[in-house]
């Protein structure tokens, strides 16, 4: 079974600084793909960035950005920039190609963004 | 992006009724939808996958007598506790992907706290 690690519970940064956060996962397939959804306090998730192992360019989007290392099997989301709004809880999501496609997720990293 | 609306927000009932859930997808056809659980401070726990017109698949450990699912149409899927306990108070959260576009991102409800009295 797949399994996605987020070894961070808690990460703060300062506003306007640069943090990073960790995720890995388990897995034997070559395709499937990589998420990363924020959960702000309203406990609404919304889709951050997404990733297809097939491609070796890292996803980019705005201020959000991944590093995607598919043979360590790591995907880092980092934030540039942070802003009092990114606070939230960020989870890492595997999701196989083919099947069902259902994601799996970690179990979060808590978000501090200091002003 | 797509929007996938739930309802009640936010509901407390008490020990032995039922609650139902509901789950829409406003602006496209939900092929599949998931329905999750959520403990504070905890990840998402799936409980079940919801296909249109067909029955749920229940994750292992997941009574499917307690928490029926029905999906009768493309825009809509509900999860009806059943018989609810203090133990089923939690955050229950929906999400909705279309077809054929299996391979993308599913979006989620905005949740829904059940508080069982």
């Amino acid at each position: 079974a797949q399994t996605v690690t987020q070894s961070q519970p808690e990460m703060s940064v300062q506003e306007a600084e640069t943090v990073t956060l960790s995720c890995t996962y388990d897995t034997s397939e070559s395709d499937y793909y990589l998420f990363w959804y924020k959960q702000p306090p309203s406990r609404q998730m919304i889709l951050v960035i997404r990733q297809e192992a097939y491609k070796q360019q890292n996803a980019t989007e705005n201020r959000f950005s991944v590093n995607f290392q598919k043979a360590a099997k790591s995907f880092s989301l980092k934030i540039s920039d942070s802003q009092l709004g990114d606070a939230a809880m960020y989870f890492c999501a595997y999701m196989k190609s083919g099947g069902s496609y259902i994601p799996t997720f970690g179990r979060g990293t808590s978000l501090i963004v200091h002003p | 992006g797509a929007v996938v609306s739930q309802h009640p927000s936010w509901v407390i009932c008490k020990s032995g009724t039922s609650v139902k859930i509901e789950c829409r997808s406003l602006d496209f056809q939900a092929t599949t939808m998931f329905w999750y659980r959520q403990f504070p401070k905890q990840s998402l726990m799936l409980m079940a996958t919801s296909n249109e017109g067909s029955k749920a698949t229940y994750e292992q450990g997941v009574e499917k007598d307690k928490f029926l699912i029905n999906h009768a149409s493309l825009t809509l899927s509900t999860l009806t506790v059943t018989s609810a306990h203090p133990e089923d108070s939690s955050f229950y959260i929906c999400s909705a992907r279309s077809q054929p576009r299996e391979n993308t991102e599913a979006f989620f409800g905005q949740g829904t706290r059940l508080t069982v009295v």
